[in-house]
């Protein structure tokens, strides 16, 4: 199995503030990997997918990057609205495998 | 606008069959050949797990961790699938959601989720 990591596990930061989270995979994914926001009692809702692109409707306050087995989700200009835990999943080969996530939450 | 829903038991005892039934609305399953219908899940204090995946036809595929145990089917005239997983323990408590996999196979579209707790 694909293994995810995450970090970091929580990341505090104020209203305004650029943070970036980061995935790394235990082995080459190349650009398969998905990133998903998710609210407490909520579904995971998808944010982006192939590393980098944004999926309809989503701000593009949120973007992705990276390749191979490093990646980043960075949000520029944290909004109250995006304080969640953040989930990367690899699709390169299943099972498909999650990170266990990083919560961004009020500084 | 597609809409998935779970049902089923928020309560089951250890060892005996957890059964869940996602409801999909806004579209037909039918009209996703490529498509897939799964299963994730998220323990308490843990990370998202999947499970396993099923498409319009019927064809499976699940996570080896829990395959044994695992079973899932399709009924197209409801347009409904359904996971059985067999001989629950504690560690099978979770937020259980069901979602779709693009042909890609990422996650786009996810239901509610629903809480099943194992009761010894």
């Amino acid at each position: 199995d694909i293994q995810m990591t995450q970090s970091p596990s929580t990341l505090s930061a104020s209203v305004g503030d650029r943070v970036t989270l980061t995935c790394r995979a235990s082995q080459s994914i190349s650009a398969w990997l998905a990133w998903y926001q998710q609210k407490p009692g909520k579904a995971p809702n998808l944010l982006i997918y192939k590393a980098s692109t944004l999926e309809n409707g989503v701000p593009s306050r949120f973007s992705g990057s990276g390749s191979g087995t490093d990646f980043t989700l960075t949000i520029s200009g944290l909004q109250p609205d995006d304080f969640a835990t953040y989930y990367c999943q690899q699709y390169k080969s299943p099972p498909w495998t999650f990170g266990q996530g990083t919560k961004v939450e009020i500084k | 606008q597609l809409q998935l829903q779970e049902s089923g038991p928020g309560l089951v005892k250890s060892s005996e069959t957890l059964s869940l039934t996602c409801s999909v609305s806004g579209d037909s399953i039918t009209s996703y050949p490529y498509y897939f219908w799964g299963w994730v899940r998220l323990p308490p204090g843990k990370g998202l797990e999947w499970i396993g995946s099923i498409n319009h036809g019927g064809n499976t595929y699940d996570n080896p961790s829990l395959r044994s145990r695992v079973s899932m089917s399709v009924d197209t005239s409801k347009n409904q699938f359904s996971l059985h997983l067999r001989s629950v323990t504690a560690a099978d408590t979770a937020v259980y959601y069901c979602a779709r996999l693009t042909f890609q196979r990422y996650f786009d579209y996810w239901g509610q989720g629903t809480l099943v707790t194992v009761a010894s």
